[in-house]
């Protein structure tokens, strides 16, 4: 089964602090994406940051950027310089290819709290 | 640019009534289109998908149908609501190909009493 597993439900940490969030993932795939989405007390999923399984270069975005280890199955995201904002629920994911378009597998989530 | 609408934001809405939700894209063409369901505190699990009008995927058996009239509309629909079916409803759409990013709407949160 292609899973995908966030092994910290919540994490808290100060403001302008870095803050790692861990996520593992379990697929037969060869050439997958892999994503962070983040969901703010609105709930709107909005996209982090996105790693290409076959580039070996970490992606980075901003004060965002992902530690990817292909090998171990393993896609962290790391936020420096953390914001009020950034406080959110933060979902792992990873696509399936099924006919023709992309299912994305979802871990559960940790929810991040950035405090003042 | 893209826009991805959905209505209505909240329903309430009594066990064995229909359901009705709508999602809509502007800006593209021809879109991937996902139905998901978030229960409460949990992650996403996607339970339709479409790649073109007509043309309906169903991931998990459930109470619900879902319908693509339009090539920007997609619709998740039952005839008859069970108390499991609340939840957060969020639609999606992607450019095909692989690797696409879904981009999501603001969600649909359904209670049934």
């Amino acid at each position: 089964a292609q899973t995908v597993t966030q092994s910290q439900p919540e994490m808290s940490v100060q403001e302008a602090e870095t803050v790692t969030l861990s996520c593992t993932y379990d697929t037969s795939e060869n050439n997958y994406y892999l994503f962070w989405y983040k969901q703010p007390p609105s709930r709107q999923m909005i996209l982090v940051i996105r790693q290409e399984a076959y580039k070996q270069q970490n992606a980075t975005e901003n004060r965002f950027s992902v530690n990817f280890q292909k090998a171990a199955k393993s896609f962290s995201l790391k936020i420096s310089d953390s914001q009020l904002g950034d406080t959110a629920m933060y979902f792992c994911a990873f696509t399936q290819i099924i006919q023709g378009a992309q299912k994305l597998v979802f871990g559960q989530g940790t929810r991040l709290t950035i405090n003042p | 640019s893209q826009t991805i609408h959905q209505w209505p934001a909240t329903l309430v809405q009594p066990v064995g009534s229909p359901l009705s939700l709508e999602c809509t894209v502007e800006g593209t063409s021809n879109p991937n289109l996902y139905w998901y369901r978030q229960a409460a505190g949990r992650g996403l699990q996607l339970l339709f998908y479409s790649v073109g009008i007509g043309q309906i995927s169903s991931e998990v058996p459930q109470n619900l149908s879902a319908s693509r009239p339009q090539d920007r509309q997609f619709i998740l629909s039952s005839k008859k609501l069970l108390l499991s079916d609340s939840g957060f409803y969020l639609c999606a759409w992607s450019h095909g190909g692989p690797g696409e990013t879904q981009y999501f709407g603001p969600g649909t949160r359904l209670l049934v009493l």
